[in-house]
C-alpha cells in the first residue's frame, strides 16, 4: 500500500459546484497534514494545513479523520481558477521527510 | 522579491554530459530540499539539507551529488546524464520541521531537464 494515496481524477465540474477530494495515508505515526496546489507547469504552493479539528479558509475546508487515516479537501462554489492539481502531503512526527501524494486533477469548466 | 530561485529554468543536454542546477532562497530558512517530478507528475524527494548538513538522501544514483555551500544555497550536480533523468527538478526550503508544529515548504519554479 502506498504511503499516501489520492484519486488522480480528473474531476470535471461546472463553475459553482462543490467538489471534495480524499487522501488516505498508511502510517499511523503521521502527524502533519497539508494540501498543496500545483498549476500546470508551475511549482507546488501550500493551499492549507490540515488541523485535527478541521479548518476553513474561504471556500476551502480541510478535515482530518485519524481513525480512518484520511484527510479531505472540500471546495465550494468552484471557480475556473481552481483548476489545478491538488497534492496531499503527510509528514511523520519528528521527521524531515514529507510524503507527497500523486495529486488529484481538478478541471472547472464554464 | 523572489523567495526560492533556481537556474537554469530549462536545460537540454545530451546523454553522458555533466550538468548543475543552482538554488538559492532568501527566506532565512535552515532546511533545503531537492525533488524530482517525473512525467507522471509524481513528486519525489531526493535530498534534504539542514544547516548545510545532509539529513535525507533517498535512493538516488550516486551520479547525483548535492552541495550546500551555505544555508541559503543548495546546488545539484548530475554526472553522466541518462535519458531517465529527464524530469522537472524542484528546489524547496522550509524552517526546520523539528522546531515547528507545522511547516510550509516554499518551492522554486523548477528546472525542466531534457536529456536527448
Amino acid at each position: 500500500r502506498k504511503e499516501v494515496e489520492q484519486d488522480p481524477g480528473p474531476f470535471n465540474v461546472p463553475e459553482g459546484a462543490t467538489v471534495a477530494f480524499n487522501c488516505t495515508y498508511s502510517n499511523s505515526a503521521s502527524q502533519s497534514f497539508f494540501w498543496y496546489r500545483q498549476d500546470c507547469r508551475k511549482e507546488p504552493k501550500l493551499l492549507m494545513s490540515v488541523y485535527s479539528s478541521g479548518n476553513e479558509d474561504g471556500r476551502f475546508t480541510a478535515q482530518l479523520n485519524r481513525a480512518s487515516q484520511y484527510i479531505s479537501l472540500l471546495i465550494r462554489d468552484s471557480k475556473l481558477s481552481d483548476s489545478a492539481t491538488y497534492l496531499c502531503v503527510v509528514k511523520r512526527g519528528g521527521s524531515y521527510i514529507p510524503t507527497f501524494g500523486r495529486g488529484t486533477s481538478l478541471i472547472v469548466h464554464p | 522579491d523572489t523567495a526560492v530561485s533556481q537556474t537554469p529554468k530549462y536545460l537540454v543536454t545530451q546523454m553522458g554530459n555533466d550538468k548543475s542546477i543552482k538554488c538559492e532562497q532568501n527566506l532565512g530558512h535552515d532546511t533545503m530540499y531537492w525533488y524530482k517530478q517525473d512525467s507522471k507528475k509524481f513528486l519525489k524527494i531526493m535530498f534534504s539539507y539542514n544547516n548545510k548538513e545532509l539529513i535525507i538522501n533517498e535512493t538516488v544514483p550516486n551520479r547525483f551529488s548535492p552541495k550546500s555551500p551555505d544555508k541559503a544555497h543548495l546546488n545539484l550536480h548530475i554526472n553522466s546524464l541518462e535519458l531517465g533523468d529527464s524530469a522537472v527538478y524542484f528546489c524547496a526550503s522550509s524552517h526546520s520541521s523539528a522546531s515547528l508544529p507545522a511547516y510550509e515548504q516554499y518551492f522554486g519554479p523548477g528546472t525542466r531537464l531534457t536529456v536527448t
